[in-house]
């Protein structure tokens, strides 16, 4: 178990440029999460896979952002036009469904600032 | 809607001190329920949980956590408090599917010498 693992660890950007966010779960994990925190609050949640299928976006992901997790393993998170208040730490999280007492593990987070 | 609150910002203990970190959920079924800790440059990492059955709830780390249902409460306690406890802590509520969850705006726990 080598852990959720997330790169870049901080991610500095211009403000109208893409960034691109990648997160590797737990291997035998086939449920993926995707987090925004920002400072002085708690995670919310963004969406979510199940293998490669996305089940689920929150409301909170608008057009600009877009998940993918192609072969139910890998996945990446990216943000178009980046604007100042995207700024914010990004979780990844990863859980074995089926599990009695399904255990989120979250990876370090990937910090983005918007200039 | 669910929704946690935890009304306490910031927190300060003396070290050998005891620990109680309030959190109070709203949810419309059973809850299940969660304790996180983040410390910096880290990821979260469950204390520990309640999804049924004895409502004070043993953790990692010497944490312990009892639900109340009459109060909508998930406490958060622990005896003696160690200068290695300073983090931020976060209460979480959820149903059976974990992007049911959500979480507290946290509070910050501050270990004094």
């Amino acid at each position: 178990d080598t852990g959720v693992s997330q790169d870049p660890r901080h991610k500095i950007t211009k403000r109208g440029q893409n960034v691109t966010f990648r997160c590797d779960p737990i291997s035998e994990h086939n449920r993926l999460y995707w987090y925004r925190q920002t400072l002085g609050q708690g995670p919310e949640f963004l969406t979510y896979f199940q293998n490669e299928a996305q089940l689920e976006k929150s409301r909170l992901l608008s057009d600009r952002f877009s998940a993918e997790r192609p072969k139910g393993s890998f996945s990446t998170l990216e943000i178009q036009r980046t604007e100042q208040g995207d700024s914010a730490m990004y979780l990844c999280a990863s859980s074995l469904v089926g599990v009695p007492n399904e255990k989120l593990f979250f990876g370090s987070g990937t910090q983005l600032s918007v200039l | 809607a669910q929704s946690v609150t935890q009304p306490d910002i910031h927190i300060t203990v003396s070290e050998g001190a005891s620990l109680e970190l309030r959190c109070n959920y709203s949810y419309g079924a059973t809850p299940y329920l969660f304790w996180y800790v983040q410390s910096p440059g880290q990821g979260l990492q469950l204390l520990l949980k309640y999804f049924s059955g004895d409502t004070l709830v043993q953790g990692i780390k010497g944490f312990e956590a009892e639900f109340k249902r009459s109060q909508s409460s998930f406490n958060l306690r622990k005896p003696s408090v160690h200068w290695s406890d300073a983090a931020e802590y976060f209460c979480a509520v959820g149903g059976n599917n974990n992007n049911d969850m959500r979480f507290g705006a946290g509070t910050r726990l501050t270990v004094k010498p």
